[in-house]
């Protein structure tokens, strides 16, 4: 089976570097992803590692380190809009979908 | 295109009254999942359908169903709902290029369900 553990809440200001951390056990994945999700609305997709090391989108990156069972998502140059939950996922080899229970993201002015 | 649509987008039922959950997806995706969502909590897969024709339990299929009826649609299926059943249902598909190193699930708007 798989698992994964974030931390519940972080909290930073506006224009700031945060790191969001992704903890999993697993016997098997694909890659680990990273999804968004407002207040009352749907996950979206942010960004997906199928490989160790970084890869960067815009304001966001993330990082896998697979001999380590970890990853994290690193926002940069916060913003107010950037105030939600942040979850990771991997997809096991039977394509079913594993969630983190999420990492609810506060940026104050 | 609509993306992924689901129907409807609120419902109020009575303890063991049936629902059917409509989801279609027009992106051609071969694989279609139904999560729950409880307040305050991750994501917890019910069913997933990895291509047309196969459907799997997740991680808490219990008191649902699930119809692949073709490519575009799959659906959810509460044949006696009970309070704990009371949760936001998204469905969700994905396209996954293993050799691309893409992998990305497209979520709908969410269906918010509430069991008296």
């Amino acid at each position: 089976g798989q698992s994964l553990e974030q931390p519940s809440e972080v909290t930073a200001v506006e224009g700031a570097i945060v790191q969001i951390n992704c903890t999993y056990q697993t016997s098997g994945f694909y890659g680990l992803s990273w999804y968004q999700q407002h207040d009352g609305g749907a996950p979206t997709f942010l960004s997906y590692n199928a490989l160790d090391g970084l890869e960067e989108t815009g304001r966001f990156s993330s990082f896998l380190s697979r001999s380590d069972s970890y990853g994290y998502l690193l926002l940069q140059e916060l913003q107010m809009k950037d105030s939600a939950s942040y979850f990771c996922a991997v997809r096991g080899f039977g394509q079913n979908f594993v969630f983190g229970p999420g990492t609810r993201l506060s940026v104050l002015p | 295109n609509a993306g992924v649509t689901q129907t409807p987008k609120f419902q109020v039922l009575k303890t063991g009254q049936s629902m059917t959950l409509q989801c279609a997806q027009d992106m051609n995706h071969n694989s279609m999942y139904w999560y729950r969502q409880d307040p305050g909590m991750g994501l917890r897969l019910i069913y997933y359908s990895a291509s047309e024709g196969t459907t799997d339990k997740g991680e808490v299929p219990n008191g649902y169903n699930v119809s692949r009826l073709n490519k575009r649609e799959f659906s959810l299926r509460l044949e006696s709902a009970a309070p704990s059943q009371t949760s936001v249902y998204f469905c969700a598909s994905s396209e996954h290029r293993p050799g691309q190193g893409l992998d990305t699930q497209y979520f709908g708007p969410g269906t918010r369900l509430t069991v008296l």
